[in-house]
């Protein structure tokens, strides 16, 4: 069974502080994706990391594909409290086609 | 473009009911997928739809089933309603081959 365990489960900070968000695996992805979720909508894809050691910026977001391509990790850079939600990492393996997701990190930047 | 449209947005049924819940994908999408996400989880897979066929599934029992329309869209059947069926259902929608879905904004199902 294919597992992404994401961590922190839950992260307050203030404003202009700096924070990483982690997801781990013993498997290996043919891609990761990492979503934002807002109370009450479908998650909204953020960025897809493919190749091991990938790294992506999205603005003050940076992502990073590990180079084993088990694990991936969110950089939020000067966090600004429009980007508290919740943050969800998911796997998809090469010899599947579902997404395995990991539980989610709920992040509140507080002004 | 428009995006993946589910409806409805919210239904309550009573437990041994049966619901449809119907996904329009993504213009130019031929896949979709659906999800079952509990309060304070990550989604869990129920199954995917390519060319109008069950592409995969995860682990739910059969009273859950599908179907794939030729324009792509897709309805989402679950008989014998339980109490643990209570949950937001997610569609998305991709296109074989390429990376990333796109979700719909889900329908919460309230199961009593």
């Amino acid at each position: 069974t294919q597992l992404l365990e994401q961590s922190p489960q839950f992260l307050s900070i203030q404003e202009g502080e700096n924070l990483t968000v982690y997801c781990n695996s013993s498997s290996v992805f043919s891609s990761l994706q990492w979503y934002r979720q807002e109370p009450g909508e479908g998650p909204v894809l953020l960025v897809t990391v493919v190749t091991g050691g990938e790294v992506k910026k999205l603005k003050r977001l940076t992502f990073q594909f590990g180079d084993a391509r088990k694990d991936s990790s969110l950089h939020i850079t000067a966090a600004q409290p429009g980007d508290t939600g919740l943050y969800l990492c998911a796997g998809e393996a090469d010899s599947n086609y579902q997404l395995i997701w990991g539980a989610g990190t709920k992040l509140i930047i507080k002004p | 473009e428009t995006g993946v449209t589910q409806s409805p947005t919210h239904l309550i049924k009573t437990r041994g009911q049966q619901v449809t819940l119907r996904c329009s994908s993504q213009s130019g999408h031929n896949t979709v997928s659906w999800y079952q996400q509990a309060l304070g989880q990550g989604p869990q897979f129920i199954f995917q739809y390519y060319r109008e066929e069950e592409n995969g599934r995860g682990n739910f029992p059969p009273r859950f089933s599908g179907l794939q329309f030729p324009n792509y869209s897709s309805e989402l059947n679950v008989n014998a309603l339980e109490l643990d069926d209570s949950a937001l259902y997610l569609c998305a929608s991709s296109l074989a081959g390429s990376y990333g879905y796109t979700f719909g904004s889900g329908t919460r199902l309230t199961v009593v």
